[in-house]
């Protein structure tokens, strides 16, 4: 079955810093990736998701995140981030609707 | 506002109550996923019906637990006879039918067994 470990489970920066959240999956077939993000008391948003074609995915809000096939990996990155970028960012890879989810990166922003 | 919604957001209970969840997923979708969510951890997979028939549980799922689609739009988990290690935050999702569709999630209904 495929797996997600996410290399970090907290990273601190600050503001207007660059980030990279790291996540490497394992599977023995194609596979569909996604980083999902977590405020406090609220569920999962998508963040962004890559299901084929170019490798280097983006979001709305200046995320993004690369596939590399031969490092079986998915880090996410943001060149700037911002206070209200504080949050629980998740990994999750999916494979005939079954998803699974790493442990979770907690970034936290700092002024 | 058409996302997924459930209810309640919050529960207290005593050890050895039952309780019941209710989530209304986005209404085109046919798939609804539940799972649990631990401090600290990622959402771990629970069970997942596709319109009314449940196609899958996972082995966390003890006899304890049972969910039901009656009518392929909402879901209700219960939970009987609860144990303080039941104290998670319960997620719903939901999504078309299709792989590789992006899972919508509903804010979460969080336990705490006393």
């Amino acid at each position: 079955a495929q797996s997600v470990t996410q290399l970090d489970s907290q990273v601190p920066v600050f503001e207007e810093a660059p980030v990279e959240l790291r996540c490497n999956y394992s599977s023995s077939v194609s596979v569909y990736l996604f980083w999902y993000v977590q405020y406090p008391n609220q569920g999962l948003q998508l963040l962004l998701k890559y299901l084929s074609g170019s490798t280097l995915v983006e979001s709305i809000n200046g995320f993004e995140a690369e596939f590399n096939k031969s490092q079986t990996s998915f880090h996410l990155r943001k060149p700037s981030v911002h206070i209200s970028d504080t949050a629980e960012y998740f990994c999750a890879v999916s494979l005939a609707n079954d998803m699974r989810f790493g442990a979770g990166t907690r970034l936290t922003v700092k002024p | 506002d058409t996302g997924v919604s459930q209810d309640p957001r919050h529960k207290i209970t005593k050890r050895g109550q039952n309780v019941t969840f209710r989530c209304d997923p986005i209404s085109e979708h046919n798939r609804l996923y539940w799972y649990r969510q631990t401090l600290g951890q990622g959402p771990e997979f629970l069970t997942y019906f596709q319109n009314e028939a449940q196609l899958e549980k996972s082995r966390l799922l003890s006899d304890r637990f049972s969910a039901e689609r009656p009518k392929g739009s909402f879901s209700t988990l219960e939970i009987q006879r609860t144990e303080q290690g039941d104290s998670a935050m319960y997620l719903c999702a939901s999504s078309f039918l299709a792989e590789g569709e992006t899972q919508y999630f509903g804010p979460g209904t969080r336990l705490l067994v006393l």
